[in-house]
């Protein structure tokens, strides 16, 4: 069965630091990943999706990278601002078609 | 730009009570599919729906609950008689392919469903 995890659950930075959240699976038998964001009480708003061919995307400061053989992606965010302050879920596209979610990490960007 | 859209935003119904929880997909997207996130935990997927089939469930999704597509352009999932533990944000999502490492999905802003 599919787990993914994600670390560490809530980070604080300054702002204007450089960051990576760390995403986890236990399968490599995905179609894809996806990052999203949730603000609080919030929907979930796409940011990337990794294909399972792909080693790497970029969206402006963000760039996420997958190792599928080992089961990992990071979500790198590049001088970051007070408005980046949200929960980022890691999610994977399942051989069934369904997205199996970690739990996230909450992000606080102080400034 | 397309979107989701979910009605009502916010349910509040009696512990026993049906509840119809409303979605529009985008419209040349082929595929839905519903998901929840109880207070605190990890978003769960509970449902998908191509060409009016149930393509997956998961265990979750027990005979209290069903989806229809009624019209071209509506998508529902219903709770027959709601438990306190159905207490949850649900979202809908929606994708223009399925099994495919294209398959992205897009989420409406959710429902909180309130059981009292």
């Amino acid at each position: 069965k599919q787990e993914v995890t994600q670390i560490p659950a809530a980070l604080s930075v300054p702002e204007g630091e450089n960051l990576v959240l760390n995403c986890s699976f236990t399968d490599s038998a995905i179609y894809n990943l996806q990052w999203f964001r949730q603000d609080p009480g919030k929907g979930l708003t796409s940011l990337l999706l990794i294909q399972s061919s792909q080693r790497e995307q970029t969206s402006g400061r963000l760039n996420a990278s997958l190792d599928k053989s080992s089961g990992r992606s990071t979500l790198y965010i590049a001088a970051s601002q007070p408005g980046d302050s949200a929960t980022y879920l890691c999610a994977v596209l399942d051989q069934g078609g369904k997205l199996i979610f970690g739990q996230g990490t909450e992000l606080s960007v102080k400034p | 730009e397309p979107e989701v859209t979910q009605t009502p935003s916010h349910q509040v119904t009696q512990m026993g009570q049906e509840v119809i929880l409303r979605c529009v997909p985008i419209s040349n997207h082929l595929y839905f599919y519903w998901y929840r996130q109880i207070l605190g935990q990890k978003v769960e997927f509970l449902v998908s729906f191509y060409n009016n089939e149930i393509s997956e469930k998961s265990e979750i999704f027990d005979d209290q609950f069903s989806v229809e597509r009624p019209d071209g352009s509506n998508f529902t999932l219903k709770i027959r008689s709601t438990k306190l533990e159905d207490s949850a944000m649900y979202f809908c999502a929606s994708s223009v392919l399925s099994l495919s490492s294209y398959n992205e999905q897009f989420f409406g802003p959710g429902t909180r469903l309130t059981v009292l």
